[in-house]
């Protein structure tokens, strides 16, 4: 069972390049959702998308864009990145009914920004 | 924004024992969850919450949703070394958008053989 993969795993980046982290889910999920983590400060939610077609901001929106053409995936872009986006990034899906907030968490892509 | 205060922020314990770890919040909540992330890993769901005053068991651990709605605890009878990891405490607030979650900043957990 794949669930939800990401790539890349690991990525450095200079400050000022563009870059998209891909997310995919072979669950039929409705919702899907970005978060970033970083130390002593929990998940934060970047973006969420409640169905293709649809995506709106979390908590910390700012540097970031998402597009959800297909059910299955959910990209985030660094258009520009800056050292503070240095972090752990992790998509999350789930059903969107029912099993409300059951998300189920990729493995992670740890980005660094030099 | 929101925030889940959560405690404490580590443990470290000797295997056998029982944990004890929590959640609060100044809002309320319509979901509690509880997370465990190991390392290089995503957090992965233990207990889900939906109803005030719920009391949830999976194995070893117990959660129950507090009856305010803006609490949550989660225990770990007779630790073991496989339960080293970081422990989140999440909720959807009541109004929220579905499926958003907040979480708690962790409890990480250390266990001595």
């Amino acid at each position: 069972n794949a669930g939800v993969t990401q790539t890349p795993k690991f990525q450095v980046l200079k400050t000022g390049q563009s870059m998209t982290l891909q997310c995919a889910q072979d669950m039929n999920h409705e919702y899907m959702s970005w978060y970033r983590q970083d130390p002593g400060m929990g998940l934060r939610l970047i973006h969420y998308s409640v169905g293709a077609g649809i995506t709106d901001q979390g908590e910390v929106p700012n540097g970031y864009n998402v597009s959800r053409s297909t059910t299955e995936d959910f990209p985030l872009r660094l258009l520009s990145a800056a050292p503070s986006q240095t972090s752990v990034y992790f998509c999350a899906s789930s059903s969107g009914s029912g099993d409300t907030g059951e998300l189920f968490f990729g493995e992670g892509s740890r980005l660094t920004v030099l | 924004g929101q925030q889940l205060n959560q405690s404490p922020q580590s443990m470290f314990i000797q295997e056998g024992e029982d944990v004890s770890m929590n959640c609060t919040s100044s809002s309320i909540f319509n979901t509690w969850l509880w997370y465990k992330q190991e390392p290089g890993e995503g957090p992965v769901l233990l207990i889900a919450l939906y109803k005030a005053g719920e009391l949830t068991s999976n194995g070893r651990l117990t959660a129950q949703f507090g009856i305010t709605r803006k609490d949550s605890f989660l225990n770990i009878s007779a630790s073991i070394p496989s339960d080293v990891g970081i422990y989140f405490c999440a909720g959807q607030l009541r109004g929220g958008s579905q499926g958003n979650l907040i979480f708690g900043k962790g409890t990480k957990l250390s266990v001595k053989p």
